[in-house]
């Protein structure tokens, strides 16, 4: 168990529709970082964010946005969803030190059809 | 853009067997890191190289970084089903914090 809470484990929703993904970092984790996976194009870096602000962005459609908040969960909110979106998307939580590693949730499914 | 490219993309072998996946670019990383993720859960940190021509073994698996910081390398040795994973590999570049991954090398390992 890595410490990280993502939900909901799996969400099916229809083009156009905007939906919201929720992210517990570890405890005492300050960055959280947002990654989607799909089968053709690996993990790809959306988001970062330390202790409330956006520190790092990535390949984020402009649909889509996040924040941390005060508490340090994070949430990513997707919308004017289309089918291509369908994918993995994961949440990973590291103390924000040179070198700390990632730890990841186990994802939120997003199915648009 | 810092880009990994991993090689090869899929690997099905026997086990027993010995095998090396690779963890390519053409940018010098600070650290790499390599990762295994299974079905349904998210990655999982197998180990973290920051020194150009660092070796670092966990059990049978042998971890590399290049001598210019621009590849990296991973060995298992005899190798058994539970290995079964995707492999990704992962950079930090100079004073970044965020990580750029590989596409992964999807490994298979047949009893």
């Amino acid at each position: 168990d890595s410490g990280v809470t993502q939900t909901p484990k799996h969400l099916i929703t229809a083009t156009g529709q905007r939906v919201t993904l929720r992210c517990s970092p570890r405890s005492g984790d300050l960055s959280v970082y947002w990654y989607q996976q799909s089968l053709d194009q690996g993990l790809q870096f959306l988001i970062q964010y330390y202790n409330g602000e956006e520190r790092a962005k990535g390949n984020i459609l402009e649909r889509f946005s996040a924040q941390q908040f005060p508490d340090l969960h994070s949430e990513l909110n997707l919308s004017s969803l289309e089918l291509g979106d369908s994918a993995l998307y994961f949440c990973a939580s590291s103390g924000g030190q040179p070198y700390s590693p990632l730890h990841f949730g186990n994802g939120t499914r997003l199915t648009v059809t | 853009t810092q880009l990994l490219e991993q090689s090869p993309q899929f690997l099905s072998i026997q086990e027993g067997e010995n095998l090396t996946v690779y963890c390519n670019s053409s940018s010098v990383f600070s650290s790499l890191q390599w990762y295994r993720q299974e079905p349904g859960e998210g990655p999982v940190l197998l180990v973290t190289v920051v020194t150009g021509g660092e070796v670092k073994k966990l059990k049978r698996l042998t971890f590399q970084f290049g001598d210019a910081r621009k590849d990296s390398s991973l060995h298992i040795t005899a190798a058994q089903p539970g290995d079964t994973g995707l492999y990704l590999c992962a950079g930090a570049g100079q004073g970044a914090q965020k990580l750029v991954f590989g596409q992964g090398t999807r490994l298979t390992i047949n009893p």
